[in-house]
């Protein structure tokens, strides 16, 4: 069964550019998350889907960011206007429908995102 | 505010001796404690937990210790292999299914 994948892998724009990050989760899973690392922090969360739905989007930085995730599938996240400050590792990750205890989390190999 | 901290960025450690990885927590809501392993170029992906009313879970070579006075947990690797030469995320969960993140720690089992 295929997991988590992410497209590009990586991705160098320029300041004032858009950049657009895809996610396709695992098949059956409802929930989808993305998260952002920037070099060397921890793993911060940006926002959570359960199907089409965004469920929690507290994470998400600024208004620059916009999430869809349309039709409950595959996601996308724009960054637009891209600043600097934007470069890290994105990460989407998806689970099964249902959301307390042990549900696990599969993460994709993430997106590298350099912004100069 | 970091709610959970790893403060040792790396460790290095001898093949078949035992790999200690540290983690500290700050908010008396988490309940549920995750350990993720990472290589380079992949995600993360999940080790192993324990829940706040265990002290311990162990699973093969890999033991997770819990202390709730202190709010500190650990990850035991015994024997340790070369192949377990990754970053390292402890996590926690407090009435959300959304983990908080540590920074990580860089394994590097030596040959």
């Amino acid at each position: 069964e295929a997991g988590v994948t992410q497209f590009p892998s990586h991705s160098v724009i320029e300041k004032g550019q858009t950049v657009t990050l895809r996610c396709d989760p695992i098949s059956g899973h409802d929930n989808l998350y993305w998260y952002r690392r920037v070099m060397g922090k921890e793993i911060k969360f940006l926002l959570h889907f359960v199907k089409e739905s965004k469920q929690d989007e507290s994470g998400m930085p600024n208004n620059r960011f916009l999430a869809e995730r349309t039709g409950g599938t595959y996601s996308t996240l724009k960054v637009q206007p891209a600043e600097l400050e934007d470069s890290g590792v994105y990460f989407c990750a998806s689970s099964l429908p249902g959301t307390r205890g042990t549900n696990e989390q599969f993460f994709g190999p993430g997106t590298r995102l350099t912004v100069l | 505010d970091q709610q959970v901290k790893q403060n040792s960025p790396s460790l290095s450690v001898q093949e078949g001796r035992i790999s200690i990885l540290n983690c500290d927590y700050t908010n008396s809501m988490f309940d549920y404690f995750l350990w993720y392993k990472k290589y380079p170029a992949e995600g993360p992906t999940f080790l192993i937990s324990i829940s706040s009313i265990k002290d311990k879970n162990e699973d093969g070579r890999f033991t997770v210790f819990l202390n709730k006075s202190a709010k500190h947990l650990s990850l035991h690797i015994v024997p340790s292999q070369p192949g377990d030469s990754a970053v390292y995320f402890c996590a926690a969960r407090g009435g959300s299914y959304i983990p908080t993140f540590g920074r990580g720690t860089s394994l590097i089992v030596h040959p």
